[in-house]
């Protein structure tokens, strides 16, 4: 159980072009999703929660302009990077809380997305 | 922000071995949790220790928890190649129930 989708798995478009990212609970509702970045043998940066409903919440330093999370349903989040220039270069990874969402429970981790800008 | 740290940031072992990676961490927390992440992969849970806690198994896994230290040991035994992956450790955000992740271990198991 607890399967997180995360869609696509590879993407490289141009600069100033827009890219979106889906993520998806595919057995379970996520009234919170969290979107995070990884750069080459990094460690995970939490960019922003994302709440069903509601605005997202970001993080220090990440701008929400850019990064446009849209939480429409208990089971899917969206992460667009909007005119995307070559530093935006990256692994999107999204996750989500299952057993209950609270601190107790694992995060559950889609399996990435690649994100190449030209 | 990151706040767990682990160390050693590399370790190469030979199956069979025993493998031991540390995390450090700097504030008060609820849980302690280590992930895998293989090469190009989202992370996978492996392990939730709770600060009440000092000790968990599972399988071929041991975690220790020392709150007075605020530090943590991930010990796999009988290491397989297909160990071969990056270990983190990480504590609740401050940001709702999202969680920091350290630098991690990439742990190298050689047949």
């Amino acid at each position: 159980g607890a399967v997180v989708s995360q869609h696509p798995s590879r993407v490289i478009c141009k600069s100033g072009t827009s890219v979106k990212i889906e993520c998806r609970s595919l057995d379970f509702q996520a009234t919170t999703m969290f979107w995070y970045r990884q750069f080459p043998k990094q460690s995970l940066m939490l960019m922003a929660t994302s709440n069903e409903g509601s605005k997202a919440t970001y993080e220090q330093g990440v701008e929400k302009d850019k990064f446009l999370i849209n939480h429409a349903s208990l089971t899917l989040s969206t992460l667009t990077v909007t005119s995307a220039h070559p530093e935006d270069s990256s692994f999107y990874i999204c996750s989500a809380r299952g057993g209950g969402g609270t601190y107790n429970s694992p995060l559950h981790f889609g399996n990435g997305t690649r994100l190449t800008v030209t | 922000s990151q706040q767990g740290e682990e160390d050693p940031q590399a370790l190469s072992i030979q199956e069979g071995e025993n493998a031991t990676m540390n995390c450090s961490y700097k504030t008060s927390i609820n849980n302690l949790q280590w992930y895998r992440q293989n090469s190009g992969r989202g992370l996978v849970h492996l392990i939730l220790i709770r600060s009440n806690e000092r000790e968990k198994h599972s399988g071929r896994l041991r975690v220790t928890l020392d709150t007075s230290k605020k530090s943590s040991s991930l010990l796999i035994t009988a290491s397989r190649a297909a160990d071969t992956a990056s270990y983190f450790c990480a504590t609740d955000a401050s940001s709702g129930y999202a969680l920091n992740f350290g630098k991690g271990t990439s742990l190298l198991v050689t047949p």
